[in-house]
């Protein structure tokens, strides 16, 4: 299948100080990625859905200041988890379809700790 | 409102027996089904797809199962490795959207 690549697999940063987490999909274009958070034990939580070109859908509760997104190109998306606090720490996953209504892949996760 | 719910929340076999996963659903109108696999720390890996015209689809041994009309899937592992030990989840895409919805998983895990 399409092969997702999520960068870094895992990251300690310190209180207040920014991360970004890259997702490209390899050999497929994305108009479309989601961006997802994953609690110890739960389901994955759809954060954001990120469109080619324009700007990020966000779910409620989502905060569009702290969580920045950007779809540059066809094939990349970016998380960036600003003023990073203890609280934000969590297992972030991204997902590119490519189109609405077929499969979806999966990056491997990234393992956000802040301390 | 749009809801997946799946059974058991978790659940321990020993190697080599078979075990089934359910999935209910209430997403309407519905585009596909789809279960997926995820080991701990990794992100979720795709097992079968299935639309509404599909009653059965297998991935080696992994079947899966839907019911359209009474908005039920099931998801049958046969002789469980240790491999299989992961959470199952199973996801309805809302047809309206094509948003996915998500079932809180199953984890499965195989003992020796």
């Amino acid at each position: 299948g399409a092969v997702v690549s999520q960068h870094p697999s895992w990251v300690i940063c310190k209180s207040g100080t920014s991360v970004k987490i890259e997702c490209r999909s390899l050999d497929f274009q994305a108009t479309t990625m989601f961006w997802y958070r994953q609690f110890p034990k739960q389901s994955l939580m759809l954060m954001a859905t990120s469109n080619e070109g324009s700007k990020a859908t966000y779910e409620q509760g989502v905060e569009k200041d702290k969580f920045l997104i950007n779809h540059a190109s066809l094939t990349l998306s970016t998380l960036t988890v600003t003023s990073a606090h203890p609280e934000d720490s969590s297992f972030y996953i991204c997902s590119a379809r490519p189109s609405l209504n077929t499969e979806a892949f999966f990056g491997q996760g990234t393992r956000l700790t802040v301390v | 409102k749009n809801q997946v719910e799946q059974s058991p929340q978790s659940l321990i076999i020993l190697e080599g027996k078979n075990c089934t996963l359910q999935c209910n659903y209430t997403v309407s109108p519905f585009s596909n089904l789809r279960w997926y696999k995820q080991d701990t720390g990794r992100g979720p890996v795709s097992l079968t797809i299935m639309t509404f015209s599909e009653n059965t689809k297998s991935n080696g041994r992994y079947t899966a199962t839907l019911d359209a009309d009474t908005k039920q899937s099931s998801l049958h592992i046969t002789a469980s490795q240790l491999s299989d030990s992961a959470s199952y989840i199973c996801v309805v895409s809302d047809g309206s959207n094509y948003q996915l919805i998500w079932g809180a998983g199953t984890k499965l895990i195989i003992k020796p």
